[in-house]
């Protein structure tokens, strides 16, 4: 199973919003709605940002939100804020997981 | 709180083997799956093999399959990777990770570093 593809890196300045795109097939992002993405850290342990498409877990900022089209789901993070600088990474489940590229979110 | 604690990565020579661990506590351990997702030096996450709540069932990414065994012990809370036959692009940190009904990992190690080098 191939990687899904997102753009290595996105940027924007404090207060704007970015979106991270996640392309995969009618096999994995098109076929299920069981797309979570997640925050990484460098030297700390995944966070889940979105599951189920566009569902937030507890204590996760309502700035994140999450959308699937076809075979591209995308998660958007509004109102872009300095800690949310990080690596990105949208995972979905198609008889096994597949995990994204990844990318990198860089506030200006 | 739930707490996953990984242990058990190191040095280890090509072909090679090493048994990672991850010491769960926090939720009723038996009543869900678990996963060991990866991370290669400058990489993307990988995942690598999940286990049922029981045990019974188990999964493994093409990469792994007949070198890696993923396995649990529910009366100890416990979940295990035994990685055999190690080559120098298994080298990475691993995670263990908590898998929700929904089909996403909700809680996370902090992972333990394996390096597959001679």
């Amino acid at each position: 199973q191939s990687a899904l593809t997102q753009p290595r890196s996105v940027s924007g300045s404090p207060g704007q919003s970015v979106t991270i795109s996640c392309i995969g097939t009618s096999s994995d992002v098109g076929a299920y709605n069981y797309v979570s993405w997640y925050q990484h850290h460098p030297g700390k342990a995944p966070r889940l940002m979105i599951y189920d498409v566009g569902r937030r877990p507890s204590g996760v900022p309502d700035r994140f939100s999450g959308s699937k089209s076809g075979n591209t789901a995308s998660l958007t993070i509004s109102g872009l804020q300095a800690e949310d600088e990080a690596h990105y990474y949208c995972c979905s489940y198609a008889a096994n997981y597949v995990f994204g590229t990844g990318t990198k979110v860089t506030v200006l | 709180e739930v707490q996953l604690l990984d242990s058990g990565g190191g040095l280890v020579q090509p072909g090679g083997s090493l048994r990672l661990s991850c010491a769960a506590s926090g939720f009723t351990f038996s009543s869900y799956a678990m996963s060991w997702v990866r991370q290669a030096p400058g990489k993307g996450l990988e995942w690598v093999s999940a286990i049922s709540g029981s045990g019974g069932s188990t999964f493994y990414a093409d990469s792994v399959r007949g070198r890696f065994t993923i396995s649990r012990d529910n009366s100890e809370n416990t979940l295990h990777l035994q990685m055999n036959s190690l080559r120098a692009d298994d080298t990475a940190v691993y995670y263990c990770a908590k898998e929700v009904r929904e089909l996403a990992f909700d809680h996370w190690g902090q992972g333990t570093p394996v390096t597959v080098s001679s």
